[in-house]
C-alpha cells in the first residue's frame, strides 16, 4: 500500500459544482494532517489542517477518518481559482516529515 | 504574510559541478526542511533540521547532499557532484514545530545538463 494515495483526476467540473477529494495513508501512527495546493510549477500553499472532528473553512470542508486512515476534502461552489492539483499530506517520522500523495487535479468550467 | 524565500529561482549546472540552492525561512520558525519534485511527479521529503541540527533525512539525501545554517537567517543544501537525476524543482520550507502547517519557498528549478 502507498504511503498516501490519492485518485490523479483530473476532475473536470462546470463552477459552482461541489467536488469531493478522497485520500488514503498507511501509517497509522501519522498525527498531523493537511491539504495543500499546487498550481502549475508553483510551491505547495497550505489550504488547510485536518482534524477528526472535520473542519470547514469556507467552501472548504475536510474530513479524516482515523479508523479507515482516510481523508476527504470536499469544496462546494467551486470557481474557476479553484482549479490546480490538491495534495494529501500526511505528516510522519514524528513531526519532522511530510509524506505528499501525488495529488489530484481539479478543473473547473465555465 | 511572512515568506519563505528562495534564491536563484533558476540554475542551470554542469554534470559533476556543485551547486548551493539558498533559502530564508520565516524569522520566528524553528524547522526547516527540503523537499524536492521531479518533473510530474510528487512532492519527495529531503531532510530536516532543528537545532543546527539534522533531524530526519531520505534515502535520496545521500553523502552527495548537505545543509547548512551558516547564520541566522539563511538555510543551505548543497549537491557536491550534481547528476542528470538530480534535475527536480527543490523547495524549502519552515514551520514552528511538529504539528504545525509548513510554509513553502516559492523554489529553485535546478537543472542539470
Amino acid at each position: 500500500r502507498k504511503e498516501v494515495e490519492q485518485d490523479p483526476g483530473p476532475f473536470n467540473v462546470p463552477e459552482g459544482a461541489t467536488v469531493a477529494f478522497n485520500c488514503t495513508y498507511s501509517n497509522s501512527a501519522s498525527q498531523s494532517f493537511f491539504w495543500y495546493r499546487q498550481d502549475c510549477r508553483k510551491e505547495p500553499k497550505l489550504l488547510m489542517s485536518v482534524y477528526s472532528s472535520g473542519n470547514e473553512d469556507g467552501r472548504f470542508t475536510a474530513q479524516l477518518n482515523r479508523a479507515s486512515q482516510y481523508i476527504s476534502l470536499l469544496i462546494r461552489d467551486s470557481k474557476l481559482s479553484d482549479s490546480a492539483t490538491y495534495l494529501c499530506v500526511v505528516e510522519t517520522g514524528g513531526g519532522n516529515k511530510l509524506t505528499f500523495g501525488t495529488g489530484t487535479q481539479l478543473k473547473v468550467e465555465l | 504574510e511572512p515568506e519563505v524565500t528562495q534564491t536563484p529561482s533558476h540554475q542551470v549546472t554542469q554534470m559533476g559541478q556543485e551547486v548551493i540552492l539558498r533559502c530564508v525561512p520565516i524569522s520566528n520558525h524553528l524547522y526547516f526542511y527540503w523537499y524536492r519534485q521531479i518533473l510530474g511527479q510528487k512532492v519527495e521529503f529531503l531532510v530536516s533540521f532543528y537545532n543546527n541540527e539534522i533531524s530526519e533525512k531520505s534515502e535520496i539525501f545521500d553523502d552527495q547532499f548537505s545543509v547548512e545554517r551558516p547564520d541566522g537567517s539563511n538555510f543551505t543544501l548543497k549537491i557536491r557532484s550534481t547528476k542528470l537525476e538530480d534535475s527536480a524543482m527543490y523547495f524549502c520550507a519552515s514551520n514552528q514545530g511538529p504539528l504545525y502547517g509548513y510554509t513553502f519557498g516559492s523554489g529553485t528549478r535546478l537543472t542539470v545538463v
